[in-house]
Order: C-alpha cells, then sequence, then structure tokens
C-alpha cells in the first residue's frame, strides 16, 4: 500500500522562476493538503484540495497556488520565487476532509538563491 | 486563533531515561490533538492521537492524556531508547485545519 508520495525530492530554483511540486496522495485518500516547514519550525497550512476544489487557504499570497487532478493527485506552484520561499514542502492526504490525521509524504526540499 | 505551544528543545536523555515533553493549546473550538514525529529526512508521521477531553493516547510506548482543564496535552513515555531520537510535534484540529508547534527535538543517547 503506497503511501504518500512527492516529486522531486530537491529542487534548487533561482529568484523570480516559478516551481511545481507533485504529490500522490496515499490509497484511498481523496484530501489533499500542502504545508510549507521552514528550517527548525512547525509546518505552516497553505491550502487543502478536495473534490478537485480548494477548501481551506492557510496565511499565504496569491504567488501560491494549486490543484487537484480526479485521481486525486495535485501540484503546489509557486510563482515569483523568493528566497524566504527556500523550505521543505510536505504533501498530507486523509481520506475524509475533517479531522481525520493527516498522512504526509517525506516532502520536496526546495532552495531558492 | 487557534495555536500549539510546545516547549523548546532541544531535549538531551539518557537511554532508559523518563520523558515528558509539554503541549499546550488555545483552540475556539473543540480540538482533536495529535503527535507528530519527524525522523531525519522524512516527513511527518502519527505517533498518537485523542480526540476529546480525558481521552488518552498511546503507541510504541508512548502516552498523552487531553486535559481540557489545563489545555494540555503532554507526551510521556516512561524508557526512551536510541531510536527514538526525533523531533515531536504537537497539533490540533478544530475541523478547520491542522495547527502545529514548532518542534521539539529529543536525542536519546546510550
Amino acid at each position: 500500500d503506497a503511501g504518500v508520495t512527492q516529486s522531486p525530492t530537491h529542487l534548487i530554483k533561482t529568484r523570480g522562476q516559478q516551481v511545481t511540486l507533485r504529490c500522490s496522495p496515499k490509497s484511498g485518500h481523496d484530501t489533499v493538503s500542502w504545508y510549507q516547514q521552514a528550517l527548525g519550525q512547525g509546518p505552516q497550512f497553505i491550502f487543502q484540495y478536495y473534490e478537485e476544489e480548494e477548501r481551506q487557504r492557510g496565511n499565504f499570497p496569491d504567488r501560491f497556488s494549486g490543484h487537484q487532478f480526479p485521481n486525486y493527485s495535485s501540484e503546489l506552484n509557486v510563482n515569483a520565487l523568493l528566497l524566504g520561499d527556500s523550505a521543505l514542502y510536505l504533501c498530507a492526504s486523509t481520506d475524509f476532509p475533517d479531522r481525520a490525521p493527516l498522512h504526509f509524504g517525506n516532502g520536496t526540499r526546495l532552495t531558492v538563491t | 486563533g487557534d495555536s500549539v505551544t510546545q516547549m523548546e528543545g532541544p531535549v538531551t536523555l539518557s537511554e532508559e531515561a523518563f520523558l515528558t515533553i509539554n503541549c499546550t493549546y488555545t483552540a475556539t473550538g473543540y480540538p482533536s490533538l495529535f503527535w507528530y514525529v519527524q525522523y531525519p529526512g522524512e516527513g511527518l508521521q502519527l505517533l498518537l492521537k485523542a480526540t476529546k477531553a480525558d481521552d488518552k493516547g498511546s503507541n510504541k510506548g508512548f502516552e498523552a492524556t487531553y486535559r481540557k482543564e489545563t489545555t494540555s496535552f503532554h507526551l510521556e513515555k516512561g524508557s526512551v531508547q536510541v531510536s527514538d531520537s526525533a523531533v515531536y510535534f504537537c497539533a490540533l484540529n478544530t475541523g478547520n485545519q491542522f495547527y502545529f508547534g514548532t518542534g521539539t527535538s529529543l536525542t536519546v543517547i546510550p
């Protein structure tokens, strides 16, 4: 039973560029959330997708956008990258949207230079 | 707003020592509470959870009790092992979204 998978594992981008991160949820899960984890900090909620729509959004600018596909996989897009966007980006899935525990992938380490 | 406060680390213990990591929360509703663990280079893994007051979550020798009167969910283990070395995160969910603490790094030395 495959867990949450994310790609790529590492990424290096230059300020101003755009990046797309990908996530496949755990089998049987239909809800995907994205988190940003800065070094030495806890994960910060970016947004959640359910039934291909953004259901919840945290306090992140519009440069952060996402998408969920019919097979429940998801993408996180970040435009006009800033140095401060350097972080570990975690994808998490659940089998229904509310209080079920999150299942996390191993994350994508994004470095912006 | 909803938030979680964890004791700051790092925490260093000898093998077989008793572990306590403090966690308190602020929530407008009736949250579910969680402890997650993160090993180096990996994502977070659910360690245990409690969904209502006085519930005790337990897993792999770790325990935490949901205390509504003190708004706390402290993590405990009676005898830590080297393999418990990791970063531990307390989290809450009121049905809106998950809020995580800043994490507590634990190192267990032989």
